[in-house]
């Protein structure tokens, strides 16, 4: 039983592309997280949402808490934005994360 | 520091040696957490410290896993007696307060032959 779906699992854009990530969880949660991993295992946290709508550059982030669901947005994509892209929500004392999104973005 | 620091960033261990793991949390920060990331899989959740209180390690996968964070900052998760199927990156993450942003560090990836 997987608490946290992602969808796509692998996604290949050309470089200027819109592109979206989905996310659906099934606990109850107070926020929702977006992390960037990239291939030496790294990750940055994105954003921490609880309601509503957030952008940081390029990226958006939404989140529909009573449909439990929220979707990262990235416009304009470029090839550094080629990476693993994970959700993850934590409804008590530990994170559940969905088993990423790869992104690549071809010049 | 500015960040999450985890040390080693890499680690080869022959299997059967004890290996140990260190996180250096942003200093303040009270909630500290370790993953374990599979080849391919999203991070599955090890053990959480609340200080130095472990509060939750049920996702400790067997007894050859122990983890401390004796003084409420630095933390090791320690291995003995590796196997193959240890071989993952082992991410440590923390949080000035429990439900705040979590930081999380670079990971150390841990490859057992």
């Amino acid at each position: 039983k997987n608490e946290v779906e992602q969808s796509p699992q692998n996604l290949t854009a050309q470089e200027g592309e819109f592109i979206t990530i989905n996310c659906s969880y099934s606990v109850g949660i107070s926020a929702l997280h977006w992390l960037q991993q990239h291939p030496g295992g790294g990750i940055v946290s994105l954003f921490m949402l609880s309601s509503g709508k957030k952008k940081h550059g390029r990226l958006i982030a939404t989140i529909n808490i009573q449909e439990k669901h929220s979707s990262l947005h990235i416009t304009a994509s470029h090839p550094r934005d080629s990476a693993v892209y994970i959700c993850a929500v934590k409804p008590g004392n530990q994170f559940y994360f969905g088993t990423g999104t790869s992104l690549t973005v071809i010049p | 520091g500015a960040g999450v620091s985890q040390s080693p960033r890499y680690k080869v261990a022959k299997r059967g040696q004890d290996v140990a793991l260190r996180c250096d949390p942003i200093s303040g920060h009270v909630s500290l957490f370790w993953y374990q990331q599979a080849l391919g899989q999203g991070p599955e959740f090890l053990t959480y410290f609340q200080n130095e209180a472990q509060l939750d390690k049920s996702g400790l996968p067997s007894d050859r896993f122990f983890a401390e964070r004796p003084e409420g900052s630095v933390s090791t998760l320690k291995i003995q007696r590796t196997q193959q199927e240890d071989s993952a990156v082992y991410l440590c993450a923390s949080s000035f307060r429990q439900g705040g942003g979590y930081t999380f560090g670079s990971g150390t990836r841990l490859t057992v032959v």
